[in-house]
């Protein structure tokens, strides 16, 4: 069965630190993993695909297929960074419905 | 940038009663989907909407809930006899383009009281 699991239900850092918010999935075939993020009970937006390799807002995310992980990371975290995190796992088609962690609430403290 | 638009942002309604959450997907998109967030828990599926019919649904999805396109812009979810534990965020999402991701709309809360 798909599952995603996102260890930290809260996670704070001071501004400047680095951040690493975890996130493992289970899934037998070809996955899809997106991070999502809400700041402050707006819209989810998505922040960055495993697919498109990018950084954006000076995040990234790597899929080690090995140990079914996609941890999101910020060398220097930002106030602004401040929001719900969601990973979520699309099964090789994002036709398809998505499987989201439970959420990942970062605050970055000045 | 287009967004997906979901109306009303807050509903309350009685237990018992109907209620139709309504959203516009981004005007070129062709797969459309509905998500809930209970409060306090994690976003999940609960239809996804093709070519006019039903192309995926959670166990959540029993005959209490149907969705519909009625006018070729409007993408509806009709819940009918409301319960409490229906009251949760309420997410509208599509995307256009084979391989893209989901757009997300704000969301509509809805209060069963």
């Amino acid at each position: 069965a798909q599952r995603v699991t996102q260890p930290e239900k809260l996670l704070s850092v001071f501004k400047g630190a680095p951040v690493e918010l975890k996130c493992n999935y289970s899934y037998s075939g070809s996955p899809e993993l997106f991070w999502y993020v809400q700041y402050s009970r707006q819209r989810l937006q998505l922040l960055l695909r495993h697919i498109s390799r990018e950084s954006i807002k000076g995040f990234t995310a790597d899929l080690n297929k090995g140990e079914t992980s996609f941890h999101l990371k910020k060398p220097f975290a930002q106030e602004e960074d401040s929001a719900m995190y969601y990973c979520a796992l699309g099964r090789g088609s994002t036709l398809g419905r998505l499987y989201f962690g439970r959420g990942t609430q970062l605050t970055v403290w000045p | 940038e287009p967004e997906v638009t979901q109306t009303p942002s807050h509903q309350v309604t009685q237990m018992g009663q109907e209620v139709i959450l309504r959203c516009v997907p981004i005007s070129n998109h062709l797969y459309f989907y509905w998500y809930r967030q209970i409060l306090g828990q994690k976003v999940e599926f609960l239809v996804s909407f093709y070519n006019n019919e039903i192309s995926e649904k959670s166990e959540i999805f029993d005959d209490q809930f149907s969705v519909e396109r009625p006018d070729g812009s409007n993408f509806t979810l009709k819940i009918r006899s409301t319960k409490l534990e229906d009251s949760a965020m309420y997410f509208c999402a599509s995307i256009g383009v084979l391989g893209m991701p989901q757009h997300f709309g704000d969301g509509t809360r809805l209060s069963i009281l």
